[in-house]
Parts: structure tokens; sequence; C-alpha cells
């Protein structure tokens, strides 16, 4: 079966800290694709990245980055310098070929607090 | 363009009544998924349409179903509402699978009492 944990529940950090968001998954599946998502207080949850399975590259887009390592199963957010506006929930997310019933399995979550 | 827009964005039902959520998908796309998120958790896989057939279904009652039209907005119905039900449901638009970036509604806030 497949599933993703998202451990940290809640971060708080003060502003222009970095913070690293984890995200362990599994899945038996040797094509899958990997996302993460970001939910603002307003609810809509809005698309940053997707990954997959056969593209290891770790990826940058401004204060964004992606480590993504098959090897631990895992693919980790990091947000350089944060700031206010980075405060939301974030999600980790997996699917596999064909959809796997067509469906996103989702992390739980993690509540990403930005103090000014 | 216009995003994927849901309607209503808020609701509130009793028990036992049955609600009807409604979600229009980006233009030109022809795939929406519905999904159930609690709060504090992650949303939860209801049904995927394309091209007005059903995909996917995920572990739901039978008193949730949906339908997609030939214009591709999509409805989702709930029936015999329970208090569990009380959640934001999402709706999300893709070109085709889910392989694909999933663009989000604000959902519809429904509150059962």
């Amino acid at each position: 079966a497949q599933k993703v944990t998202q451990a940290q529940t809640e971060i708080s950090v003060v502003e222009k800290e970095d913070v690293t968001l984890d995200c362990v998954y599994e899945t038996r599946d040797t094509t899958y694709y990997l996302f993460w998502y970001k939910q603002p207080p307003s609810g809509e949850l809005v698309f940053l990245i997707r990954r997959n399975s056969f593209d290891e590259q770790n990826e940058i887009s401004g204060r964004y980055s992606w480590n993504f390592q098959k090897s631990t199963s895992s693919f980790n957010f990091t947000i350089t310098a944060s700031q206010v506006v980075d405060s939301a929930v974030y999600f980790c997310a997996l699917t596999g070929p064909m959809d796997s019933n067509y469906q996103l399995i989702w992390g739980a979550g993690t509540k990403l607090i930005i103090k000014p | 363009d216009a995003g994927v827009t849901q309607s209503p964005t808020h609701l509130i039902k009793t028990r036992g009544q049955h609600v009807t959520l409604r979600c229009s998908p980006i233009s030109g796309h022809k795939s929406v998924s519905w999904y159930q998120q609690v709060l504090g958790q992650g949303p939860q896989f209801i049904f995927q349409y394309y091209e007005k057939e059903e995909r996917g279904r995920g572990n739901f009652p039978d008193r949730f179903s949906a339908r997609q039209f030939p214009n591709y907005s999509s409805e989702l119905n709930v029936n015999a509402l329970l208090l569990g039900d009380s959640a934001l449901y999402l709706c999300a638009s893709t070109r085709e699978g889910l392989n694909t970036e999933a663009f989000f509604g604000q959902g519809t806030r429904l509150t059962v009492v």
C-alpha cells in the first residue's frame, strides 16, 4: 500500500530562518510521482512541485528547494530565508502509475508558522 | 483564465439532509476530482471523473455520489448527512490524469448540525 508520512505536525521559526519540512513515502511501484502543496488559511491548495520517480535531481525555485532521495524514500522541502507569508500548512502527496486508482495519497501536513 | 470555482463556499445542513456541491474546472481541463478534508488532516480522495466517466473511487460510502457534465463541470452529492460529514470539500482540476499538476478550488465548507 502507498503511504505518506509527515512526522512534523507543526514547526515554528523566526522570519529569515531556514526551515526543512520532511516527507517520507512508501510505495511498491517503480514509477510514481511526488508532489508538494501549500494550503494557506484561505483553504485553497496551491501546487508547488511535481517530481517523478526517475528524476532524482534536486530542484531549486527561488527560496524553495526540494531534496528527493529514493534510497531513503524521502522528498524533503526547504524554505530558505523564511518569510511571514510562508506561513501555511504544507502537504506532501504521492500517486503511482495509472494514478493508482486515480487518487493522490496525502500526508497529514505540516503547519509552518513564521514569526516576525 | 478563471481558476477552479466551487459553490457554495459555505453550507450548513441538518443531519439526514441531502447536499449538492458544484465545481467548474479550468477551461480545457477534462478531469475533476473530489476530496474531503477534515480539520487537521490531509485530503481524502472521494472520486475522479474524466470525460464524464468515473475513473476512480475512494473509500467512501454509497451515500456519496458524483457526476460530470458535458461541459466538464461536476457535482458531488451526499445523502443522509451525518455529523462526521462536516469537512472542507475540495475539487481539483487536471488536464487528464492525476500524474500532472492538479489545480484546486477554494473548497466548500460543509457543517452538519
